[in-house]
């Protein structure tokens, strides 16, 4: 199952809203959708699994949506830390795949 | 406290062999779940296979079958990605993750720091 990610750059404003979309080739069972936000130089950090689980110590700002082959990850308003990539995976089919990511980048 | 520790980098010359490392603790190695993701420079995540140290069922993406050996050490919790025939293009990041819960065939939760493997004539 390939993943498309879009926008490839998004560049907004400390507060406002980010919405990043992941759509797969074929349909995703959603329990099977994660994102991971990535930082450079360290590693992938899980943000959500599963249909609606939130990894440990995220922040609820952090939300998914979607189903079958459009998700949605929105930031409801952006902090200076969550400026970074962020990726989309599948874990339903093998092989799993991973986005191409989206960066998030300060305007 | 969860961990996951990687081996060292490595600069290697294409032809030659390697195996790098990844060292649980902190939780029950056996009944987890671990991921070995590719990450090219400049580039984005690659799913390369799964491993479950508790009896070995390994999987591997199509793209790095018969590529990569994937293995684990329930003695020592710690799992490995070996390839007998390194070449320039296997130059990247390298990180194991372990799965979010137990016994489930689950995406990387806690993540190691990477290991850097350069492969250079």
């Amino acid at each position: 199952i390939v993943l498309m990610q879009s926008p490839g750059t998004l560049s907004l404003s400390p507060g406002e809203r980010a919405t990043l979309s992941c759509r797969a080739s074929q349909s995703v069972n959603s329990t099977y959708l994660a994102w991971y936000q990535q930082k450079p130089g360290q590693a992938p950090r899980l943000l959500k699994y599963g249909a609606s689980s939130r990894a440990t110590g995220i922040p609820d700002r952090f939300s998914g949506s979607g189903s079958g082959t459009d998700f949605t990850l929105t930031i409801s308003r952006l902090e200076p830390e969550d400026f970074a990539v962020y990726y989309c995976h599948q874990y339903g089919s093998s092989p799993w795949t991973f986005g191409q990511g989206t960066k998030v980048e300060i305007k | 406290e969860v961990q996951l520790v990687q081996s060292g980098a490595e600069v290697k010359k294409p032809g030659e062999s390697l195996k790098i490392s990844c060292k649980g603790s902190g939780y029950s190695f056996t009944t987890y779940w671990i991921n070995w993701v590719r990450q090219m420079p400049g580039k984005g995540l690659e799913w390369m296979g799964i491993i479950y140290p508790g009896d070995s069922d390994t999987r591997y993406s199509p793209s790095f079958q018969g590529q990569v050996t994937i293995s684990a050490d329930k003695s020592s919790n710690t799992a490995y990605l070996r390839w007998s025939t390194l070449k320039a293009s296997d130059t990247a990041m390298y990180y194991c993750a372990r799965g979010v819960r137990p016994y489930y065939y689950d995406p990387g939760g806690y993540w190691g720091q990477g290991t850097l493997v350069t492969v250079s004539s």
